[in-house]
């Protein structure tokens, strides 16, 4: 199975200012149609997560500009270019090449 | 608008089988892959299980050979059938329907319990 790592595990952010995270596979997630199957999810406090980047860098529908998405092989970020408090929750990445589909521990965004 | 309703969830004891609905409404569901996700209270996610429009099932190791995923069309309804249920099964169980062209996770339902205690 591919091993996806996250960090950091908790994030405080300050609103207004940029954070990053990280998510690495353990396997190359580049195909050969040169597309990366990496996504990207929030769940926010006592919601059911939703999808906010697929692909790697393509945002969802609805999905505020500030979400960017960057990366290949096995190496990606997500990035918040100002943080909002609405941004707060638990950030996931999942990989889609391979069965089983296996997502990253989670990264906690909270406001400082 | 797109809807995912999960049903079914409840306590169970070790050994027991529990059989999760997803009612599904809002966009074409024969014409998507499904899957279910799971979250153990407090926990991260764990992808479970997908069914293609095929009917083509796949499972995470954990599940395979104990769980059954299957889907009804005509109902616009999408299922789960655990069976040899353990406590580390407990967990709410997301229904999710993939992106059109990829598996993606576009859409969510809000989750059902699944609490296997004796």
């Amino acid at each position: 199975d591919i091993v996806m790592t996250q960090s950091p595990l908790s994030l405080p952010v300050t609103p207004g200012e940029p954070a990053s995270i990280s998510c690495r596979s353990s396997q190359s997630l580049l195909h050969s149609n040169g597309n990366n199957y990496l996504d990207w999810y929030l769940q926010k406090p006592g919601q059911s997560p939703q999808l906010l980047i697929s692909l790697s860098s393509n945002r969802a529908s609805g999905v505020p500009d500030r979400f960017s998405g960057s990366g290949s092989g096995t190496d990606f970020t997500l990035k918040i270019s100002r943080v909002e408090a609405e941004d707060v929750g638990v950030y996931y990445c999942m990989q889609t090449l391979h069965v089983p589909l296996t997502f990253g521990g989670g990264t906690k965004v909270e406001i400082k | 608008e797109v809807q995912l309703v999960e049903s079914g969830g409840g306590l169970v004891q070790p050994g027991g089988s529990l059989r999760l609905s997803c009612a599904a409404s809002g966009f074409t569901f024969s014409r998507f892959d499904m899957h279910w996700v799971r979250q153990p209270t407090g926990k991260g996610l764990e992808w479970v299980s997908a069914i293609g429009i095929s009917g083509d099932p796949y499972y995470a190791g954990s599940v395979k050979g104990r769980f059954t995923i299957s889907r009804e069309n005509a109902k616009n309804s999408l299922y789960l059938q655990m069976n040899s249920l353990r406590a580390g099964d407990t967990a709410v169980y997301y229904c999710a329907r993939g992106r059109s062209d990829g598996w993606d996770l576009e859409d969510w339902g809000q989750g059902t319990l699944v609490t296997v205690s004796s």
